[in-house]
């Protein structure tokens, strides 16, 4: 299947700053890009989405000033997670689309990134 | 809110065949079905997708009923590996702008040896 690929994988930063999350395609130009969080023992929440060359839509409930996305080319959306507090702490997921051959998208997932706010 | 209804756990044995059942009355014309696999502190690996009948690829089976209404994800001889989360999400694959989609709770398989 196609590559999704985050980086950093985990990151630690203090409470009051800001980390940025990379997710890139690697064989493949995504015009659409999905970011998600997971918490502990539950199931992936869509933040928001992430459209090249426009802004992002965001989900109910998520703060757009707080989780800044960037899509700057087909193959690169951020997610920067602006002034982080404890309870930011979370698992972040990015996913991407790619068309197959009949016209058929498939979702690839980046590896996830392992946010812990101190 | 999510359009799928899944068993919230299962129990099998090593080398015995798993089938998850998925609910999805309200599937739209068209939706496809994908199924994910995750397992912790991993992002969702792709395991199979379809829109009507059965699809198989080298990892696992997916039957969908005519209605499509429901679909059942088929993992042959399961090994302690297979230990994981199963989703099963429906979503307009045809949609060239690409189509987010909402996780449900997922299955929770637990494989014994």
């Amino acid at each position: 299947g196609a590559v999704v690929s985050q980086h950093p994988s985990w990151v630690i930063c203090k409470s009051g700053t800001s980390v940025k999350i990379e997710c890139r395609s690697l064989d493949f130009q995504a015009t659409t890009m999905f970011w998600y969080r997971q918490f502990p023992k539950q199931s992936l929440m869509l933040m928001a989405t992430s459209n090249e060359g426009s802004k992002a839509t965001y989900e109910q409930g998520v703060e757009k000033d707080k989780f800044l996305i960037n899509h700057a080319s087909l193959t690169l959306s951020t997610l920067t997670v602006t002034s982080a507090h404890p309870e930011d702490s979370s698992f972040y997921i990015c996913s991407a689309s790619t068309v197959s051959t009949g016209s058929v998208i498939f979702a690839f997932f980046g590896q996830g990134t392992r946010l812990t706010v101190v | 809110l999510a359009k799928t209804t899944q068993p919230i756990s299962m129990d099998s044995y090593e080398g015995q065949e798993v089938n998850i059942t998925c609910s999805h009355n309200n599937i739209a014309t068209n939706d496809y079905i994908t199924w994910y696999q995750q397992f912790p502190s991993q992002g969702p690996r792709f395991i199979i997708q379809g829109y009507k009948t059965k699809v198989t690829n080298e990892v696992a089976s997916l039957f969908i009923p005519a209605d499509r209404k429901s679909s059942t994800l088929s993992l042959p001889r399961v090994s302690l590996s297979d230990t994981a989360v199963y989703y099963c999400l429906v979503g307009d694959m045809a949609n060239q702008a690409g189509t987010a989609l909402i996780f449900g709770k997922g299955t929770t398989l637990s494989v014994s040896s």
